[in-house]
């Protein structure tokens, strides 16, 4: 079946400018994760969704982030007045089962964003 | 905080030889434990996981990984490796809703 889709996969903005990158999760996944891939590092967490709700938000950097989950299905990770160090790579996940530790997050192919 | 490390950067082993790729972990309470790889530009692919039960856990591409509880240990390892198996390695520990990602060890299968 179809796995966890990302858009864009690239993404090159100048520093100021407002950027949404979007994650369509598994059919059927009630969680959904964002996290980010800075080079040479492993993903950090950013997000955590149980249905449409944010259960966990607190892995967003700052304020200038945000995410939603209007329908409980796709979701938009939104960033404002983007900064350099804003550029990575931006990991979404969904699992089946949510707050628990017994399933595995399925992981899309990221979006490479790039602030100039 | 639940956490991992992984204290290699690279791994250099010749294609036919056995792979360990190492992993300890850090948590309070039960540990949910997990194998992801990760080839070029490509998202994070699901390989194997511990939650309770066996040691030795088999998963995907003929891996595994031994759970040891007294060196709070969980390393990966194939008996064979293959050249195809040159990639990055995570580790990850699940806490608080999330997982707890290592900083990850490059394998490089020699041929």
């Amino acid at each position: 079946g179809a796995g966890v889709s990302q858009t864009p996969s690239n993404k090159v903005t100048e520093k100021g400018k407002y950027v949404e990158l979007r994650c369509d999760p598994i059919s059927g996944h009630t969680a959904l994760y964002w996290y980010r891939q800075s080079l040479g590092q492993g993903p950090e967490f950013l997000i955590y969704f149980q249905g449409t709700g944010a259960a966990d938000d607190s892995g967003l950097p700052n304020d200038r982030f945000f995410a939603v989950r209007p329908e409980g299905s796709v979701s938009t990770l939104k960033i404002q007045r983007t900064e350099r160090g804003d550029s990575a790579v931006y990991l979404c996940a969904s699992s089946l089962i949510a707050g628990q530790g017994l399933t595995e997050q399925y992981f899309g192919p990221g979006t490479r964003l790039t602030v100039t | 905080a639940q956490s991992v490390a992984q204290p290699e950067d690279q791994v250099n082993v010749a294609e036919g030889n056995p792979l360990t790729v190492k992993c300890t972990y850090s948590v309070s309470g039960n540990p949910y434990l997990f194998w992801y790889v990760q080839y070029p530009n490509r998202g994070l692919q699901f390989l194997l996981k511990y939650i309770t039960g066996d040691n030795l856990v088999k998963g995907s591409y003929g891996f595994e990984a031994e759970f040891n509880k007294s060196q709070t240990s969980f390393h990966l390892k194939k008996p064979s490796a293959l050249v195809s198996d040159s990639a990055l390695y995570f580790c990850a520990v699940r806490g608080d809703n999330r997982l707890a990602f290592g900083k990850g060890n490059q394998v490089v299968v020699i041929p």
